[in-house]
């Protein structure tokens, strides 16, 4: 079944710390995982994704690592700014049918991050 | 390329009414998918749409539908509002099948 686990599912830290969000899914076959960020009042919005064939990418102050074998993907923030204060969204593609090859993007419940001056 | 674009932006209907949301998809998109979201809730699925076809629907009753057009435009309609559809409903298009989603603004309903 379709199942994406997202935590925490609230986040607090100071300016300037590190921020860890992690997401486990259960197809094994899902290949592409994107992470979202929403700020209040705004659509979700790309900002990182990760294919199956690594283990590890990084924009600037956020990365995203993948473990395959254990099923699960994370976002790394370093440095936090206030602007980084938001909800997080992870995603992993679950196929509809074995037959069709189309998948869907399920998303995880979300993360508030908080980053206190 | 422009983005995903949605109308209206804001509308505010009351209990028993029907509405119709509209979604653009980037050029080139062929899938739209449509999301709920209340307040401090996650991203609900409602439906997905590739190439006209219905092809992936969540949990919701059925006075909830939506279709899509040869161009990719999509629509998505409630009938018999009730008060708990007030919500932020986000379409988003996606160049295909477990693709990377493109958001657009989303469109504000509020039933009263």
């Amino acid at each position: 079944g379709e199942n994406v686990e997202q935590h925490p599912s609230t986040l607090s830290v100071q300016e300037g710390d590190s921020a860890v969000i992690k997401c486990t899914y259960s197809d094994s076959a899902s290949n592409y995982f994107p992470w979202y960020k929403q700020e209040l009042g705004k659509r979700p919005q790309l900002i990182i994704d990760i294919r199956s064939n690594v283990g590890e990418k990084k924009d600037q102050r956020i990365a995203v690592t993948l473990n395959k074998t254990a099923k699960h993907f994370s976002l790394h923030i370093t440095e936090t700014q206030p602007e980084d204060s938001a909800v997080y969204f992870c995603a992993a593609p679950q196929a509809l049918s074995m037959n069709t090859g189309f998948q869907k993007l399920v998303f995880g419940t979300g993360t508030r991050l908080l980053v206190s001056p | 390329k422009a983005g995903v674009t949605q109308t209206p932006r804001y509308l505010i209907k009351t209990r028993g009414q029907q509405v119709t949301l509209s979604c653009s998809p980037i050029s080139g998109h062929r899938s739209v998918s449509w999301y709920q979201q209340t307040p401090g809730q996650g991203l609900q699925f409602l439906f997905e749409y590739f190439s006209e076809t219905q092809r992936n629907k969540g949990n919701f009753p059925g006075r909830f539908s939506g279709r899509q057009f040869s161009n990719s435009r999509s629509e998505m309609n409630v009938s018999t509002l009730e008060l708990g559809d007030s919500a932020l409903y986000l379409c988003a298009s996606s160049p295909g099948t477990g693709r990377e989603q493109f958001f657009g603004p989303g469109t504000r309903l509020t039933v009263l």
